[in-house]
């Protein structure tokens, strides 16, 4: 069974870039879409956008001038990048696995904190 | 941005109740419709894909219907850890969307 992990810093400044990493074990990265979502404390979900193993992405517009997804496929690994952030970035953020467009493996979750 | 529409936005039923969650897209998005459990503190889990296909492992008392723009997601006996918000997500159209969520409370 595949398992993912979110790893990173639970608190960035204003304006700096937030960075997390998600690390699939029990499986390959091959051949499969990432995602990424996030939850602000008691809020929805967002979408934040996907990676294609392969190394391509798509992100959702109202984050896009902002994200950049990448992918480390010997590490079994992909990554958020998040630049320029306010407290509206504030939100539990979740790596998954996509089958289809559906979230079918999703990491426990964690809290990203945006405070001076 | 495709909207999702989930009503009610709270529920409150009794155990052996069957619970109906509508999801209503701002346009048609075929079958491409997922539904998700989240309990407390803990990430979604994936119920129900492509409309009306129940997740490996899944209990049968879960069971998702509609396409085009208007889906249901039905638990037919509700039982006490079905306790949750519930949520829909179009996956039709990028980008994806999900809905505002169902939490779904034991009367």
């Amino acid at each position: 069974q595949v398992q993912l992990q979110e790893s990173g810093p639970g608190l960035v400044k204003p304006s700096e870039t937030l960075s997390l990493t998600c690390t699939v074990s029990g499986g390959s990265i091959s051949g499969y879409y990432w995602s990424w979502i996030r939850q602000p404390p008691g809020k929805g979900l967002e979408w934040i956008g996907y990676i294609f193993y392969s190394g391509s992405t798509n992100y959702n517009p109202s984050l896009k001038s902002r994200v950049t997804i990448s992918v480390d496929t010997s590490k079994n690994q992909f990554s958020l990048k998040l630049t320029s952030v306010t407290a509206a970035d504030t939100a539990v953020y979740y790596c998954a696995r996509q089958r289809g467009g559906g979230m079918e493996n999703w990491g426990q979750g964690t809290l990203v904190t945006v405070s001076s | 941005d495709i909207q999702m529409t989930q009503s009610p936005s709270s529920l409150s039923a009794s155990v052996g109740d069957r619970v109906t969650i509508t999801c209503q897209a701002s346009q048609g998005i075929s079958k491409y419709l997922n539904w998700y459990q989240q309990k407390p503190g803990k990430a979604p889990k994936l119920l129900i894909y492509d409309a009306s296909n129940l997740e490996t492992g899944v209990p049968s008392r879960f069971s998702g219907s509609g396409s085009g723009t208007d889906f249901t997601f039905t638990i037919s006996s509700l039982q006490p850890e079905d306790i949750a918000t519930y949520y829909c997500q179009q996956c039709g159209n990028l980008p994806y969307t999900f809905g505002q969520g169902t939490k779904l409370e034991i009367k």
